[in-house]
């Protein structure tokens, strides 16, 4: 069964770091994208950002470009997703999906979500 | 940023038929980028729906349609039940944001 499997939820103050993990089962994790994927409480989907596992190719979207970093780590098929220093606004749901090879290919799977809070 | 526009809700009585709009613009589905659909039940992480325009995963009952044309894409849910009370959200790919864009999400409740 192909699925992702994501780290557990988190509690953090301000100005933390943090780390989220992604791990991938089933299926070659180098063939196809990892994506992150936003979603504030009560709120919508949002697209953070994808990785190429093969070679840690990475693209981000504007709006989280150098707020966050997407990394990837095949050895052990586990993507990540981390920041420096967290803010309350970053409190949401972070939900990691596949994608298959081409630009035009859907998300499927989604993890099971890992909700960050922040929070003094 | 949702550059993809879907009504914020819609209803309808089991059994009828209901559909949801995706509009978007020249970078992303008018400019021939394929449109996906989610469904987010409750508490629960977004499920593949509609893939590819309109093919639906194995699983998915074919009550779950999907269509396509010009800027804009529709899910049709036909003999509505209970359980599609959820979220539904569309997607696709931008060219100007050079990234993911999706919808802005539609609640689908069962009177």
């Amino acid at each position: 069964e192909v699925q992702l499997v994501q780290s557990g939820a988190e509690v953090k103050k301000p100005g933390e770091s943090l780390r989220i993990s992604c791990k991938g089962s089933g299926y070659s994790f180098t063939s196809y994208w990892i994506n992150w994927v936003r979603q504030m409480p009560g709120k919508g989907l949002e697209w953070m950002g994808n990785i190429d596992p093969s070679d840690s190719y990475t693209i981000y979207s504007p709006s989280f470009q150098g707020h966050v970093t997407i990394s990837a780590d095949k050895s052990i098929s586990t993507a990540y997703l981390q920041w420096s220093s967290l803010k309350a606004s970053d409190t949401a749901m972070y939900y990691c999906a596949r994608r298959g090879g081409s630009l035009n290919n859907w998300f499927d799977p989604w993890g099971q979500g890992t909700l960050v809070t922040v929070s003094s | 940023q949702s550059v993809l526009t879907q009504p914020p809700s819609v209803s309808g009585a089991p059994g009828q038929r209901v559909t949801i709009s995706c509009t978007g613009s020249s970078s992303n589905i008018g400019a021939g980028y394929d449109v996906h659909w989610y469904q987010q039940l409750p508490g629960t992480a977004p499920k593949l729906l509609i893939y590819g325009n309109n093919n639906r995963p194995s699983g998915v009952p074919d009550r779950f349609s999907g269509s396509k044309s010009g800027s804009s894409a529709s899910l049709a849910i036909t003999g509505l039940q209970a359980e599609d009370e959820a979220d539904y959200y569309c997607q696709s790919y931008d060219s100007s944001l050079s990234g993911y864009v999706f919808g802005t999400g539609t609640k689908v409740t069962v009177l």
